[in-house]
């Protein structure tokens, strides 16, 4: 079984601080990792996934995500916030074969000017 | 033109109505999905679809139903809609190497 969780549903930061969301998994099997941007209004989007290889996986628009397989977690950085990162992200974790996708309860990142 | 289409964008209607949500996707892609999307809950899987022949249930399928009439559509059904089924629908698509795509979802209200 997978399961993926979110710590803090609401995140807020300085423009220009950095932004850290925290994403912690359970999986069985070794994982494939996901994260997803949504925006207002709209759909997901994909930041960046980690499949296997390096485990320090760059995304779109700055981010990044280190898999550190003794903590079990994957979560997301960027070392400066800008206005337009303020958005929902979700995390998620599939298993090897890529089946189906399991998410987080999502993190709603606010940036302050 | 979006890759994968969700029509309608927004539904109003009442309890005890059938209600079809569609998706269609010109990526190409076997695989399809379907998510319910709630204020904290994330987003949950309600059914899926490996290809033309194949549906399975997802997490949450009770009191919805899917066709899947062709590749590239795949359509979601609430039979006798409640009002605890008022939520943000999304479609996905995947290829095999799991990254998914989704639409913008449809806001479907259930009075």
């Amino acid at each position: 079984a997978q399961s993926v969780t979110q710590l803090g549903s609401h995140v807020s930061v300085s423009e220009g601080a950095l932004v850290l969301l925290r994403c912690n998994y359970s999986s069985s099997v070794p994982p494939y990792l996901f994260w997803y941007v949504q925006y207002p209004n709209q759909g997901l989007q994909l930041l960046l996934k980690y499949t296997t290889g390096a485990t320090l996986v760059k995304g779109i628009n700055g981010f990044e995500a280190e898999f550190k397989k003794s903590e079990t977690s994957f979560h997301l950085t960027k070392p400066s916030a800008h206005m337009s990162d303020a958005a929902e992200y979700f995390c998620a974790v599939s298993d090897a074969g890529a089946n189906n996708l399991f998410f987080g309860t999502g993190t709603r990142l606010t940036v302050i000017p | 033109d979006a890759d994968v289409t969700q029509t309608p964008r927004n539904r109003i209607t009442k309890t005890g109505k059938r209600i079809m949500l569609e998706c269609s996707q010109t990526k190409g892609h076997d695989r399809m999905y379907w998510y319910r999307q709630d204020p904290g809950l994330g987003l949950r899987l309600i059914y899926y679809s490996f290809d033309v022949k194949d549906i399975n249930k997802g997490e949450i399928s009770d009191g919805y139903s899917v066709s899947r009439q062709a590749q590239a559509k795949f359509s979601l059904s609430l039979e006798s809609a409640i009002p605890n089924q008022t939520a943000l629908y999304f479609c996905a698509t995947s290829d095999f190497g799991g990254v998914q795509h989704f639409g913008d979802g449809t806001r479907l209200s259930i009075l």
